[in-house]
């Protein structure tokens, strides 16, 4: 198993540019969420899914979109990028029968908006 | 007020000491309850769920106290390989959302 994969690992946008960051996992879970990590204010989550066509928004959804077509892909686009969104981006995943279980990580993506 | 709380330290202990964090989570009917431990510019990974018991893994050990809302890990005889950052995890069904700390720093020195 691969575990939960995203690309890209870097990135740089420009104000106003708009692009998807991908997540996938392989292990079949039900849950998948996207978080943004930035210095002094931990991990903070954007939106996440409790299954194929179900999203919800997390603390902080502004200025980034969601869906979940399929089990495996939970993509975060960012409509119009803002210096305000340079972060650390983490994808995670769990199982959520019989209760909530481990969240695995991905590698993360740096995003710089300039 | 944030739902879980963690002093960010830094926490500066000589190998071989012990040492303990404390997380506090404001909502009461949390469910599942969790530590993990982030190396630097990594992602986050499990190091272990805490339950209504206690439990322990080899040199940690994990305590819940549901009536003063607080979750501790306790590190014995610490090594180098230590050194991160370490961030209480807390779950309630509402919401369906994970609500992390924002970590605190461990650095273990020879």
């Amino acid at each position: 198993n691969a575990g939960v994969t995203q690309t890209p690992k870097f990135q740089v946008l420009k104000t106003g540019q708009s692009m998807t960051l991908q997540c996938a996992q392989d292990m079949n879970h039900e849950y998948m969420s996207w978080y943004r990590q930035d210095p002094g204010m931990g991990l903070r989550l954007i939106h996440y899914s409790v299954g194929a066509g179900i999203t919800d928004q997390g603390e902080v959804p502004n200025g980034y979109n969601v869906s979940r077509s399929t089990t495996e892909d939970f993509p975060l686009r960012l409509l119009s990028a803002a210096p305000s969104q340079t972060s650390v981006y983490f994808c995670a995943s769990s199982s959520v029968s019989g209760g909530f279980n481990e969240q695995f990580f991905g590698p993360g993506t740096r995003l710089t908006v300039l | 007020r944030k739902e879980v709380e963690q002093d960010p330290g830094p926490f500066n202990v000589p190998e071989g000491a012990t040492v303990a964090f404390n997380c506090t989570y404001s909502n009461s009917a949390s469910q599942s309850f969790f530590w993990y431990r982030q190396d630097c510019r990594k992602e986050p990974k499990l190091l272990m769920s805490v339950y209504s018991s206690g439990n322990e893994d080899g040199r940690f050990t994990a305590q819940l106290n549901r009536a003063s809302q607080y979750i501790s890990l306790l590190i014995r005889d610490s090594k180098l390989s230590d050194s991160a950052t370490y961030l209480c995890v807390v779950f309630s069904n509402s919401g369906y959302a994970l609500n992390f700390g924002k970590g605190t720093s461990l650095l273990v020195t020879p």
